[in-house]
């Protein structure tokens, strides 16, 4: 089984819907991230958490939210979707003790806003 | 943060060594320089990283440069399964910052 999950893989919804992206990881893993990937941008860092308690915004949090519910899920939410959140978002997770923090990515959820 | 630059596209032939260049200018002296790739339909992949000397694993080298502004991944013989988007990411408080990818294409 994969370690780090992603649902739905795919997400198709009207402009003003309030949407979530879930992700969950069994690697035992604290911090969790959300990317935003766009053609031609690379990943951009949405929010991150370094523990439950832990929420930190990151370059583009603008229009979105998360919730970090226990250390092996943490939640995307997008309160009124808009065309332009149009995107792949890929969930990751690191361990703090391992040096360098290798991340470790789920397989992504493309979201499609119409 | 670390910001990467990283040529658009590169192309090589089966069985060559390829060599990936990333540019961290800004980069900070306790930054790990790190390379992910991405293969079609997937999420990014760890690939190398390091700190200030060169690295080496079972799926690249990792060349830093002495004054740590620029970094080369280096694929020893590449095969089609190496086919790919190549990231470069420089850490920082245990966030990464990503360039915008070298797509590697592999001739037969």
């Amino acid at each position: 089984d994969a370690d780090v999950t992603q649902t739905p893989r795919n997400r198709i919804t009207k402009t003003g819907k309030r949407i979530m992206l879930e992700c969950s990881q069994t690697k035992g893993h604290d911090r969790m991230y959300w990317y935003r990937q766009d053609p031609g941008l690379g990943l951009r860092l949405i929010y991150y958490s370094f523990d439950v308690k832990d929420i930190n915004k990151g370059e583009i949090s603008d229009g979105y939210s998360v919730s970090r519910q226990a250390q092996a899920k943490f939640s995307l939410s997008l309160e009124s979707a808009i065309p332009n959140q149009t995107a792949l978002y890929f969930c990751a997770t690191s361990d703090s003790g391992h040096p360098g923090e290798t991340q470790y990515f789920g397989p992504g959820t493309r979201l499609l806003v119409l | 943060d670390a910001k990467t630059t990283q040529p658009n596209s590169m192309e090589s032939n089966e069985e060559e060594p390829v060599h990936l260049p990333c540019n961290h200018s800004t980069i900070s002296g306790t930054d790990y320089i790190h390379w992910y790739r991405q293969l079609p339909s997937q999420g990014p992949e760890y690939v190398i990283h390091g700190l200030t000397s060169n690295v080496n694993n079972r799926m690249a080298s990792l060349a830093i440069a002495e004054d740590r502004k620029s970094s080369t991944l280096i694929l020893h013989r590449a095969t089609l399964r190496d086919a790919a988007v190549y990231y470069c990411a420089g850490t920082s408080y245990g966030k990464l910052t990503f360039g915008q990818g070298t797509i590697l294409t592999v001739h037969p």
